[in-house]
């Protein structure tokens, strides 16, 4: 059964703490798309990262960085040095190509909070 | 570059009303997918359309429906307003030419059904 599992309800962090946001996936397939999506407090779902499944290489883009682990079917965020803007919800998705669609499955999402 | 949108913002209706919400493609963009995401919960696939057909849908019931015509733009109705359809709608639109497929979304359209 494809499933996404963000285990991590909330997460409080004082501003420059870095935070690491888990998501653990199940998928059926070979080949499939995760994703992280960041939802600030005014809705929209910001698209921030994807990755397909044939690629492990861990990538960083600022203070963002993803560590993508087949082997424990885990794609988690860190955020370095976090930032009161850093607040909002995070979402990660997964997506299966094969089945002629890109539908998002998403995870219940984890709610980040920093302080300054 | 005009990104996805939504319209209204926020909308009130009543048990038993019908409602139509409306999404506009990013730019260069013509598969719309829309979502239902209830307080404190992940968007949850309500169906996606691509050449103004229906091409795969979630698990809701047939009150809900779509359109989408042909300059990409996508209506979601929904029948027979139930309070468990109060709501966050988000529009999401793609295209398969793009090498990535990501989706974009929309501020969305929050639903409150008394």
């Amino acid at each position: 059964a494809q499933k996404v599992t963000q285990a991590q309800t909330e997460i409080s962090v004082v501003e420059k703490e870095d935070v690491t946001l888990d998501c653990v996936y199940e998928t059926r397939d070979t080949t499939y798309y995760l994703f992280w999506y960041k939802q600030p407090p005014s809705g929209e779902l910001v698209f921030l990262i994807r990755r397909n499944s044939f690629d492990e290489q861990n990538e960083i883009s600022g203070r963002y960085s993803w560590n993508f682990q087949k082997s424990t079917s885990s794609f988690n965020f860190t955020i370095t040095a976090s930032q009161v803007v850093d607040s909002a919800v995070y979402f990660c998705a997964l997506s299966e190509p094969a089945y002629n669609t890109d539908k998002l499955i998403f995870g219940t999402g984890t709610r980040l909070q920093v302080f300054p | 570059d005009a990104g996805v949108t939504q319209s209204p913002t926020h909308l009130i209706k009543t048990r038993g009303q019908q409602v139509t919400l409306r999404c506009s493609p990013k730019s260069g963009h013509d598969t719309v997918s829309w979502y239902q995401q209830a307080l404190g919960q992940g968007p949850q696939f309500i169906f996606q359309y691509y050449e103004e057909e229906e091409r795969q849908r979630g698990n809701f019931p047939d009150r809900f429906s779509g359109h989408q015509f042909p300059n990409y733009s996508s209506e979601l109705n929904v029948n027979a307003l139930l309070l468990g359809d109060s709501a966050l709608y988000l529009c999401a639109s793609s295209t398969p030419f793009e090498s990535t497929d990501t989706q974009y979304f929309g501020p969305g359209t929050r639903l409150t059904v008394l």
